[in-house]
């Protein structure tokens, strides 16, 4: 049953610390997508990756968060030092990059930052 | 404002109801129209997908692009308790990016049963 797998599945944390949230897309999928969804903004694109290049950074806050690819298998997003304002929902999502188009989402990972 | 502007609800409908869910965009290089549905604490998954304008038939399921008002919406007939969901629409300019999809805030539904 292939899926995309998303650790950890809840972090609390305190303000300024590091959080590190990591993903395993679907075996042969080239493309990566880390989203964060909250109440107020809905689904926000933070980062996007084709062949773990990355091709679109522009919705992430680069002062303090950062999105990696050090092999097909993982993807991580990093955020340093963390804000109450953080708190989310993040999901990281991958697809075949043609066809549909279709995205498989993770079952995310819920921050929370005091 | 946003590209894409989603009906907010929450919509809240007894079993067996039509339901009509809407978004609207302003993008015109918008060519592919998606619903996801999510269900609570859990990632969206695919539902629907249509190319251009039309219509798109799935079981209960009906997925309706007008471009020339940049007006999608997805019916559901015979609404089920087990479709009470958030549904988001998402949208984008090609295939090739498809995944770097626009997101509608989405629309909480319940069916009652």
């Amino acid at each position: 049953d292939a899926r995309v797998t998303q650790t950890p599945r809840h972090k609390v944390t305190e303000m300024g610390q590091e959080v590190t949230m990591r993903c395993q897309p679907i075996l042969g999928h080239n493309t990566v997508f880390w989203y964060r969804q909250t109440m107020m903004q809905g689904l926000e694109l933070l980062a996007y990756f084709r062949n773990r290049a990355p091709l679109d950074d522009s919705g992430m806050p680069k002062d303090r968060f950062s999105a990696e690819m050090p092999d097909a298998t993982l993807a991580t997003l990093k955020i340093q030092p963390s804000e109450p304002r953080d708190s989310a929902v993040y999901f990281c999502a991958s697809g075949s990059g043609f066809g549909t188009g279709e995205l498989f989402f993770g079952e995310g990972s819920r921050l929370t930052v005091l | 404002q946003k590209e894409v502007e989603q009906d907010p609800g929450p919509l809240s409908v007894p079993e067996g109801a039509i339901v009509s869910l809407n978004c609207t965009y302003s993008n015109s290089a918008f060519q592919y129209f998606m619903w996801y549905r999510q269900y609570s604490r859990k990632g969206p998954e695919l539902l629907m997908y249509t190319y251009s304008s039309g219509n798109k038939e799935d079981g209960r399921f009906t997925a309706q692009v007008d471009k020339s008002s940049k007006y999608i919406s997805l019916f559901i007939r015979d609404s089920q308790p087990s479709d009470s969901a958030t549904y988001l629409c998402a949208m984008s300019p090609t295939n090739t990016n498809a995944g770097k999809s626009t997101f509608g805030d989405g629309t909480t539904l319940t069916v009652k049963p």
